[in-house]
């Protein structure tokens, strides 16, 4: 079964540190989704593509907080400078376009600022 | 606004009793209706889900019902066994760009 890649697995970096992740969606899934999971809560919604456009970032912090998906396929979210409250889980998911399309989540990057 | 509350926070139940999730939408527009089980330090996986033209889904344990003018869905477990012991997440696809907004969670423990 095809899966999302997330990497790196776990992060711990200082605060003021900048700080990246990376996602692979499944193949031929036009839609991803950058979620933070802060611990016992659900996941929230920073930024969604379609294909390589950004069609919601309304919760994404942008004085700190940057996403791309330059060739529609892989995506890019990048922290600078990260702060302590950026502790989280970051999942990608992507899904199919469609209304009834289901997400398919990625493992995660567990991030830590110290 | 754009908002999915998740009731209980909380549940304990005995193993082979019914578990009870349930939620509630603000858009009267969404059309898909997910629901997701997270087990510790895993992903979040799909379960269930129902879309806007159906009132009831069922799938062996598991059912998902949707009333749309109440705006509210909820999920049920049956015969409920400790591997169902997780976290589940409701959500919903609001029409505004398609997104899916997930509620809070709800910690379901089975007792043996």
């Amino acid at each position: 079964e095809a899966e999302v890649a997330q990497s790196p697995r776990y992060k711990i970096t200082e605060k003021s540190q900048a700080v990246a992740f990376w996602c692979d969606p499944i193949s031929g899934h036009a839609t991803l989704y950058w979620y933070r999971q802060i611990l016992g809560q659900g996941p929230e919604l920073l930024v969604q593509f379609q294909d390589e456009s950004v069609v919601d970032d309304s919760q994404l912090p942008k004085d700190r907080f940057s996403a791309e998906r330059l060739k529609g396929v892989d995506s890019t979210l990048k922290i600078q400078p990260a702060e302590l409250g950026d502790s989280a889980m970051y999942l990608c998911a992507s899904s199919l376009t469609g209304n009834a399309s289901p997400l398919h989540f990625g493992n995660g990057t567990r991030l830590t600022v110290t | 606004g754009e908002n999915v509350e998740q009731h209980p926070s909380t549940l304990s139940v005995q193993e082979g009793d019914s578990a009870v999730i349930k939620c509630t939408y603000s858009d009267s527009a969404s059309n898909y209706f997910p629901w997701y089980k997270q087990e510790l330090g895993k992903r979040p996986q799909l379960i269930i889900d129902i879309r806007s033209n159906v009132g009831e889904k069922k799938d062996q344990r598991i059912a998902v019902t949707l009333n749309k003018t109440a705006k509210h869905f909820s999920l049920h477990i049956t015969e409920t066994q400790p591997e169902d012991s997780a976290v589940y997440f409701c959500a919903a696809r609001y029409s505004s760009a398609s997104k899916i907004i997930f509620g809070s969670g709800t910690r379901l423990s089975i007792r043996p």
